[in-house]
């Protein structure tokens, strides 16, 4: 079945660069998502990217898929303290044809300033 | 257009009782899943609508859950009889054609 597993916890400087790593199991999802949720609120669409492209940038983040090795990493440049927050990753479901999102268990970002 | 709407935010219930959620999508999005995400972990999928017919349901949607959307704009989550184990936070998210899923602030229900 489908997995997405995501390290728990990362903790960097302010200023500094972040890397938030992810590896699934569903070589079909056609597209892979990163989503960031802030204490007590709703996932925030971060950005996402379609599964034929290795690397995607916007702004401050860039995201890169390994598809050979189902790897999806999420840079975040010039790391701030209003970064803080839980970071899930997360794949689209291609066989049921419904477009649904499996998520991983989220990794925690502290940024200490 | 203000994104994703839940109603309530939050939620506090004795066990038993039966609770119902609300969700409006954005503006003429045609899709509506329910998600559910409880302490340290990622959300997981309930269910999907696209516009009023309900397309799927996971097996973690017991028979005390039950999903609406009958016009296909809004849409409602009920649980009956609620126990502990169903404190949670109850996520809504739609979207249209694109890629992209629009999450709302969610309702957090605690069962007491």
């Amino acid at each position: 079945g489908e997995d997405v597993e995501q390290s728990l916890f990362l903790s960097v400087r302010e200023g500094d660069s972040s890397v938030i790593n992810c590896t699934y199991t569903d070589s079909s999802s056609t597209y892979l998502y990163w989503y960031k949720q802030e204490p007590g609120a709703g996932l925030q669409l971060l950005t996402y990217i379609f599964s034929n492209m290795d690397m995607k940038q916007d702004q401050r983040l860039t995201v890169l898929l390994n598809k050979k090795d189902k790897h999806l990493s999420l840079r975040i440049a010039d790391t701030q303290t209003g970064d803080s927050a839980i970071y899930f990753c997360a794949e689209q479901v291609v066989s049921s044809n419904t477009g649904k999102l499996i998520f991983g268990q989220g990794t925690t970002l502290q940024v200490k300033p | 257009d203000t994104g994703v709407s839940q109603n309530p935010r939050h939620k506090i219930t004795k066990r038993g009782q039966n609770v119902t959620f609300r969700c409006d999508p954005i503006s003429e999005h045609n899709r509506l899943y329910w998600y559910r995400q409880t302490l340290g972990q990622g959300p997981e999928f309930l269910t999907y609508f696209q516009n009023e017919a309900q397309l799927e349901k996971s097996r973690l949607l017991s028979d005390r859950f039950s999903a609406e959307r009958p016009k296909g704009s809004f849409s409602t989550l009920e649980i009956q009889r609620t126990e502990q184990g169903d404190s949670a936070m109850y996520l809504c998210a739609s979207r249209q054609g694109s890629p992209e899923a629009f999450f709302g602030q969610g309702t957090r229900l605690t069962v007491v």
